[in-house]
């Protein structure tokens, strides 16, 4: 059974531009989760979605937004990118998102913004 | 707001070297407390996941346990290809979003 699969894993972008990326979860599983991992911050909870609609947000600016598909997969966006934008990207699926759904977790995408 | 405080931040271990993480966690509801493993350049990996206090589970030369102020990861007689970073993340009120600590590093040397 395949994994979670993100692409790209790495992007540079300048200030100033947008960046979108691409989470395919595993099959069957309907709830993605995206996350950003920072060495300063750790693993920080951007948004949840679950039959195309967003559930759960967490404490990001609005320039980050995502969307999903009606095959589940899922995309974010990260508009107008700043230096502090640099990060792992990770995506989280999980069957139906339930309280106490194991949550599997792709490669990442690496972004690094000059 | 939920808090999760993991400890020591980072840990150096000779091969056969048992030793315990910790993982401690200020939460209105707990749900579901997971442990992860992280390799350099990798997604975190599933682990465990223990739901109520004095709950324990164990896989090879791991084992978590869980009271209702914090969690441990028990390392017996560990290998170098258990060096990584280990992650502790909860789970609490109606929402599924994982609060995680910053983790505990690992390197376990011949």
């Amino acid at each position: 059974k395949a994994g979670v699969t993100q692409t790209p894993r790495y992007l540079i972008k300048t200030r100033g531009q947008q960046v979108t990326l691409s989470c395919s979860p595993i099959s069957g599983h309907r709830s993605v989760s995206w996350y950003q991992q920072t060495p300063g911050q750790g693993l920080q909870f951007l948004f949840e979605y679950f039959s195309e609609t967003q559930r759960n947000k967490g404490n990001f600016p609005g320039r980050f937004s995502g969307r999903q598909f009606s095959n589940s997969r899922s995309e974010m966006n990260v508009s107008t990118l700043e230096l502090g934008d640099s990060a792992l990207y990770l995506c989280a699926s999980s069957l139906d998102g339930g309280v106490g759904n194991i949550q599997y977790f792709g490669a990442g995408t690496r972004l690094s913004v000059l | 707001e939920d808090q999760v405080t993991q400890s020591p931040e980072a840990l150096r271990l000779q091969e056969g070297e048992s030793s315990s993480l910790n993982c401690s966690y200020t939460v209105s509801g707990l749900r579901g407390l997971f442990w992860y493993r992280q390799d350099p350049g990798k997604g975190p990996e599933f682990l465990f996941t223990l739901y109520s206090a004095g709950e324990e589970k164990e896989k090879e030369r791991l084992k978590a346990t869980l009271t209702k102020k914090e969690s441990f990861l028990h390392i017996t007689a560990p290998k170098p290809e258990d060096s990584a970073t280990y992650l502790c993340a909860v789970q609490a009120g109606t929402a599924s979003k994982l609060t995680f600590g910053t983790g505990t590093r690992l390197q376990v040397t011949l």
